[in-house]
């Protein structure tokens, strides 16, 4: 059955603070992995990883993906209150393109 | 700004009565994607289309639930009869997929539904 992992489900840091949030996968015909931030409502797109090894990056937050492994971080430097929200990861497959989520990692940053 | 419509935003009903929720996918995006949204449970996915035709919906409970496209502008999901457990926030989605296409998903506000 195919799963997304991601860790940890929850964190609290300082502002300032670097963090690095972790995702796992294990599925069959795999196309993508998609990373979103939600805070109060819709999940908002961040970055989209096809190749290993090839760093995405925007502003402090960058994302990298080992297709060996089957995994994938998420990295947020000198974070921010405004960095609070959900952090979910996401895996399309080559079948049907269909996108299954992970659980989501609740990231606090307080001041 | 192009955007994922959905509606109603909030919707509070009574166990065994219906529910419809509507979504307009962005415009030229030829795949939607119907999710629910629980603490418990995270964003399962329910079912989806591509270019009005549904490509799997086997994450959808089939006595009660049912997800149609009448279409390309509108796609909708229907609870009949709605029970307490179907509580939740429903997210669609949309994107453009398929051979040589690999767009991100986007997201709709959800309708925050809530069955007593």
């Amino acid at each position: 059955e195919d799963k997304v992992v991601q860790s940890p489900l929850s964190l609290v840091v300082h502002e300032g603070d670097t963090v690095t949030l972790n995702c796992s996968y294990e599925v069959t015909n795999f196309r993508s992995l998609l990373w979103y931030k939600q805070e109060k409502k819709a999940p908002t797109f961040l970055f989209m990883l096809t190749s290993s090894g090839i760093e995405k990056k925007s502003g402090r937050l960058s994302s990298i993906l080992d297709k060996k492994e089957l995994f994938s971080i998420l990295n947020i430097t000198a974070t921010q209150t405004g960095d609070s929200a959900v952090y979910l990861c996401a895996v399309q497959k080559t079948s049907y393109d269909k996108v299954i989520f992970g659980p989501g990692t609740s990231l606090s940053v307080i001041p | 700004d192009a955007r994922v419509t959905q509606t109603p935003r909030h919707k509070v009903t009574e166990m065994g009565q219906e529910v419809t929720m509507r979504c307009q996918p962005i415009l030229g995006h030829n795949t939607v994607f119907w999710y629910r949204q629980t603490m418990m449970q995270g964003l399962e996915l329910l079912a989806y289309f591509r270019n009005r035709a549904p490509l799997d919906d086997s994450g959808m409970p089939k006595d009660r639930f049912s997800a149609e496209m009448p279409d390309a502008t509108l796609a909708t999901l229907k609870i009949q009869p709605s029970e307490p457990r179907d509580s939740a926030v429903y997210f669609c989605a949309s994107g453009i997929t398929g051979a040589g296409y690999n767009s991100p998903l986007h997201f709709g506000n959800g309708t925050r539904l809530t069955v007593t």
